[in-house]
């Protein structure tokens, strides 16, 4: 089956920098991918659909100068939390539907804790 | 903004019981999508149901696919403490895929 790779799977940074989040569909391609974000215990939150070639959309509440979001090829979506904070850390989920069928394939997860 | 309602939030039953987790929507979903989710993992879809009416089952869960395409529900027969996890709804509205995913089912299954 389809198969969706993160990376890294875990992540501690200090304040203030900036983190990047890869996310891969390995044998198949992706016009768009999905990142989610979950807090301990609780379901996904979708921040924004990021599209291969084009800006990406981010959901109401969502700071796109925060989670900057980056398709640039079809295999291929990067999430970067700028100037992280405490409040940042969080378990971030990505997705990539298979084109033409209504399965989608989520990704592993990257554990982000910003000290 | 279309909503999902899951419910129970929390379940903790002994092993040998029965539970029906639901999902409810007062919009129309193309389809729905059960997931199991285990800590520190991506969720893991175990079903897909699209036709309203529909009944699917895998193994000692049964999927139900409400007539009107708003509601669905997630039954499992005999739990075993190999089913604790967390388990999601998720209705697609969209054909390109976005999912609107419900707050989740946190089941704890007892020896």
């Amino acid at each position: 089956g389809a198969v969706v790779s993160q990376h890294p799977s875990r992540v501690i940074c200090k304040s203030g920098t900036s983190v990047k989040i890869e996310c891969r569909s390995l044998d198949f391609q992706a016009t768009t991918m999905f990142w989610y974000r979950q807090f301990p215990k609780q379901s996904l939150m979708l921040m924004a659909t990021s599209n291969e070639g084009s800006k990406a959309t981010y959901e109401q509440g969502v700071e796109k100068d925060k989670f900057l979001i980056n398709h640039a090829s079809l295999t291929l979506s990067t999430l970067t939390v700028t100037s992280a904070h405490p409040e940042d850390s969080s378990f971030y989920i990505c997705s990539a539907p298979v084109t033409g069928r209504e399965t989608q394939y989520f990704g592993p997860g990257t554990r982000l804790l910003v000290l | 903004t279309q909503l999902l309602e899951q419910s129970p939030q929390f379940l903790s039953i002994q092993e040998g019981e029965n539970l029906t987790v639901y999902c409810n929507s007062s919009s129309v979903f193309s389809s729905l999508q059960w997931y199991r989710q285990e800590p520190g993992e991506g969720p893991v879809l175990l079903v897909t149901v699209v036709t309203g009416g529909e009944v699917k089952k895998l193994k000692r869960l049964t999927f139900q696919f409400g007539d009107a395409r708003k509601d669905s529900s997630l039954h499992i027969t005999a739990a075993q403490p190999g089913d604790t996890g967390l388990y999601l709804c998720a209705g697609i509205s969209t054909s390109y895929g976005k999912l609107t995913f419900g707050q989740g089912t946190i089941l704890t299954v007892h020896p």
